[in-house]
């Protein structure tokens, strides 16, 4: 089946820096969504990416949907404390309806 | 507007009891999914549907039933739980229009089978 890998698994960050996270795959995608999930709850979506190529900004988020359809990037300005928790990358098939694909996620941790 | 609400929120179950989970949508959204989510790995899709009197199997359908037959709600059962069925399960709901692929997520119940 389909599958997505996140980098980096995990990263530990200096509040005020900034993020950068990548999802790729050896498939190709219609569409990327990012999502956020803190701890005990569910995930929430944060930027939704529909063309190759396409750069999509949400306040301090930052995400790119690759030129080649198989990866996109999430980048994270002046990180702050509640900036912590899992990102998500999920890809959304060709030709299989709205089904998508989540990757592992990237745990991110911000020192003060 | 609540958006998508699951009950119950814990869960524990012994090996071989039965149980429903339910997940209810506000937002008049056509599609409701099921996943299952465990540690160190992406979310799995279990079953989901397109629409009322529809569902469907996803990834991991199998141990586990759905049912759709409401517009608002998606129920997942449960028939005779196993240990590995431990896991968090999360409900979400999206609309098929024209840009709009993003799926809304519950805040997700968290089940142990012992």
């Amino acid at each position: 089946g389909q599958q997505l890998n996140q980098s980096p698994q995990s990263m530990f960050i200096q509040e005020g820096e900034d993020v950068s996270m990548n999802c790729t795959s050896s498939s190709i995608f219609n569409t990327w969504l990012w999502y956020k999930q803190d701890p005990g709850e569910g995930p929430v979506l944060l930027i939704a990416l529909y063309k190759a190529g396409e750069l999509t900004s949400n306040g301090r988020l930052t995400a790119q949907f690759g030129i080649t359809r198989k990866d996109s990037f999430l980048n994270i300005s002046a990180s702050i404390p509640s900036d912590v928790g899992i990102y998500f990358c999920a890809g959304r098939v060709p030709n299989y309806g709205q089904n998508f694909v989540f990757g592992p996620g990237t745990r991110l941790s911000v020192l003060p | 507007n609540a958006g998508v609400t699951q009950t119950p929120k814990f869960r524990v179950l012994k090996t071989g009891q039965s149980m429903t989970l339910l997940c209810a949508q506000d937002m008049n959204h056509e599609y409701m999914y099921w996943y299952r989510q465990d540690p160190g790995m992406g979310l799995r899709l279990i079953h989901y549907s397109v629409g009322e009197g529809t569902t469907a199997k996803g990834e991991v359908p199998d141990g586990y039933n759905v049912s759709r037959l409401k517009k608002q709600n998606f129920l997942l059962g449960l028939e005779s739980a196993a240990p590995s069925q431990t896991s968090v399960y999360f409900c979400a709901s999206s609309s098929p229009g024209s840009s709009s692929y993003e799926q809304y997520f519950g805040p997700g119940t968290r089940l142990t089978v012992t």
